[in-house]
């Protein structure tokens, strides 16, 4: 089985901190996602990685920054955590253009 | 016009009721189509994958695509309670593309 995991489930910030979400996959994918989820808006891509050291902008990639040193691992940094920035965040990872697995989220809130 | 529609619900149904969920898409480019379940406070978990056109069966639940119509639909057969969740499609057009995700079904399930 697919294995996505992410290194929080919940996390409280202060606004202006910088935080580091982490997410790891077993299965050799080449392409990662962070996604972000809002009620009503659905799910947002932020930045996805189809390699190591490659990244593509989503849709929502303002005050975010990713990296991807190694294969089965993409990191997601706010650069200075804001309100609007609480959310559901979710990593996912997909071999090709097949099927995405999604970690089970972390739920951020910043004050 | 969004690239991919899907009525959000919520839908309500007595246990044993077969279930139709919908989505609607307008890019023709598109041939991966997923399902996803997802819980309250979980990250989404993949219920079907297929490629092109066609069905697939997997217990109680049945995926079909018609991309003649643009149109995929996920049948739950004999629903039970804890069926209930929203119901997520997805699809894609093939490597280095993104997923674009319908909005979400929220399912109840009565017993």
């Amino acid at each position: 089985d697919v294995k996505v995991t992410q290194s929080s489930r919940y996390l409280v910030k202060r606004t202006g901190e910088k935080v580091f979400l982490e997410c790891v996959q077993d299965m050799d994918h080449e392409n990662m996602f962070w996604y972000r989820q809002d009620p009503g808006l659905g799910l947002r891509l932020i930045y996805f990685s189809y390699d190591v050291k490659m990244k593509e902008k989503g849709d929502i990639p303002e005050g975010y920054s990713v990296s991807r040193e190694k294969k089965e691992r993409f990191s997601l940094i706010l650069e200075s955590a804001s309100t609007n920035q609480t959310s559901m965040y979710l990593c996912a990872s997909s071999l090709e253009a097949g099927e995405q697995f999604f970690g089970p989220g972390t739920r951020l809130t910043v004050l | 016009q969004k690239e991919v529609e899907q009525d959000p619900g919520p839908l309500s149904v007595p246990e044993g009721a077969i279930v139709s969920l919908n989505c609607t898409y307008s890019n023709s480019a598109f041939q991966y189509f997923m399902w996803y379940r997802q819980y309250s406070r979980k990250g989404p978990e993949l219920l079907m994958y297929t490629y092109s056109s066609g069905n697939k069966e997997d217990g109680r639940f049945t995926a079909q695509v018609d991309k003649s119509s643009k149109y995929i639909s996920l049948f739950i057969r004999d629903s039970q309670p804890s069926d209930s969740a929203t119901y997520l499609c997805a699809m894609s057009a093939g490597n280095f593309n993104k997923f674009y995700f319908g909005s979400g079904t929220k399912l109840n399930v009565k017993p």
